[in-house]
């Protein structure tokens, strides 16, 4: 029990595109979803968390027009990147907690952005 | 501040040998304490959590870990380790009774010679 499914794993898209990345939680519902981004050998950022039906939260330096969260759905929440430029390129994380136990974060298996 | 310190970036040990990767935090009241695992590529696994109760906690593939109030430490233990256990290991704290925001440590990356 408890997955979350992250797609794609892996993208590679042109500067100044922008690239979705979708959030999923397959067998419980996610009342609420964060995303994080994490550097070669370093430990995760959270960018920003989400609630069901509610704008997300950023954190603090995150740019919100940057990257877009929408979390529609108590199963799926998506990160949109926005003309993307190579210092975006990095590996972002999502993550899920359901109401039934939600002190606990169940994380997908990444994507890996690669923006030439 | 919050903050979770993993005093060791990079540990390398031999397959059977025993393993300790220490955390410590600094946090406002008692947080819930959690570790969890990274593979190459991957998302993270939850190896265990320490909410309330008996401060010597069981997780998955035989890891324990240990709460130590006085020392505000987490440090996590394996007995005998697989070469599977190689991997990227990262402590976290968050609020106790709240669901988010999890701060994490750097994480400290073990390395196993057969």
């Amino acid at each position: 029990g408890a997955v979350v499914s992250q797609h794609p794993s892996w993208v590679i898209c042109k500067s100044g595109t922008s690239v979705k990345i979708e959030c999923r939680s397959l067998d419980f519902q996610a009342t609420t979803m964060f995303w994080y981004r994490q550097f070669p050998k370093q430990s995760l950022m959270l960018m920003a968390t989400s609630n069901e039906g509610s704008k997300a939260t950023y954190e603090q330096g995150v740019e919100k027009d940057k990257f877009l969260i929408n979390h529609a759905s108590l199963t799926l929440s998506t990160l949109t990147v926005t003309s993307a430029h190579p210092e975006d390129s990095s590996f972002y994380i999502c993550s899920a907690t359901s109401g039934l136990a939600k002190n606990i974060q169940y994380f997908g298996a990444g994507t890996r952005l690669s923006v030439l | 501040a919050q903050s979770v310190t993993q005093p060791d970036i990079h540990i390398t040990v031999s397959e059977g040998a025993s393993l300790e990767l220490r955390c410590n935090y600094s946090y406002g009241a008692t947080p819930y304490l959690f570790w969890y695992v990274q593979s190459p590529g991957q998302g993270l696994q939850l190896l265990l959590k320490y909410f309330s109760g008996d401060t010597l906690v069981q997780g998955i593939k035989g890891f324990e870990a240990e709460f130590k109030r006085s020392q505000s430490s987490f440090n996590l233990r394996k007995p005998s380790v697989h070469w599977s256990d190689a991997a990227e290991y990262f402590c976290a704290v968050g609020p106790s009774g709240g669901y988010n925001k999890l701060i994490f440590g750097a994480g400290t990356r073990l390395a196993v010679h057969p």
